[in-house]
């Protein structure tokens, strides 16, 4: 079945870059679908990231797109998020899923496990 | 764009239904029928739920219902289970390939 995983360091310092790799397998990121980034810090809601398509398309929430990127490497079947210059509100939980989206509809259907990602000196 | 508020708790006894709302906007839930609900047990991750407002993706138990009237949506929860205590996130499409969460609620059964 498809299954995705996050992976990356968990300890970051400011201002550095958040960089982290999620991993699919079971599915061929080629074959479609867009795949996104959320985050949830520790006791609070889920925020959404950004999300990108097989060909590079990608879309973000405006309050992150000044510090973030996200990419594909379909010959790895990942795609990756950066995030620069965090500070302590980016001490996050942050999920890699996909995203079924096709203009009509917007969810997550499938997620990983997530990864727990402090920022402090 | 501002988090769809939701109800930071419920709660109701074993075989009762409780309803949990999710408000938003014009803007988000109220223009597009693109709602959809998670169930997050701690420390896992979330799990879909409920999409395009009312749909169930396969192997959620019909338990689990939504709908929606102007710019709020509802999740019911029928025949209460142990196991359905969880918190629960909204969420809809915002237009212009965006969307927001709403802040949770966390679904307690007595």
């Amino acid at each position: 079945q498809v299954q995705l995983q996050e992976s990356g360091p968990g300890l970051v310092k400011p201002p550095e870059t958040l960089s982290l790799i999620c991993t699919v397998s079971g599915y061929s990121i080629s074959s479609g679908y867009y795949w996104g980034w959320i985050r949830q810090p520790p006791g609070k809601g889920l925020e959404w990231i950004g999300s990108i398509y097989h060909s590079g398309s990608t879309f973000y929430n405006p309050s992150l797109k000044s510090r973030v990127t996200i990419s594909v490497d379909t010959s790895k079947n990942q795609f990756s998020l950066r995030l620069n210059s965090v500070t302590a509100a980016d001490t996050a939980v942050y999920f890699c899923a996909r995203h079924p989206y096709t203009g009509s509809s917007w969810y997550f259907d499938l997620w990983g496990r997530g990864t727990l990602v402090t920022v402090s000196s | 764009q501002s988090a769809l508020t939701q109800p930071p708790s419920a709660s109701g006894s074993p075989g009762q239904s409780v309803t949990i709302s999710c408000t938003g906007t014009s803007s988000d839930v109220g223009g597009y029928n693109y709602v959809s609900w998670y169930q997050q047990h701690p420390g896992k991750a979330p799990k879909l739920m409920i999409y395009d407002v009312s749909k169930r993706p396969s192997g959620v138990p019909d338990r689990f219902s939504g709908s929606k009237s102007g710019n709020t949506a509802s999740l019911t929860v029928s025949g209460l289970q142990a196991e359905d205590e969880a918190d629960y996130y909204c969420s809809s499409y915002a237009g212009s390939n965006k969307g927001v969460f709403g802040g949770g609620t966390k679904l307690t059964v007595l």
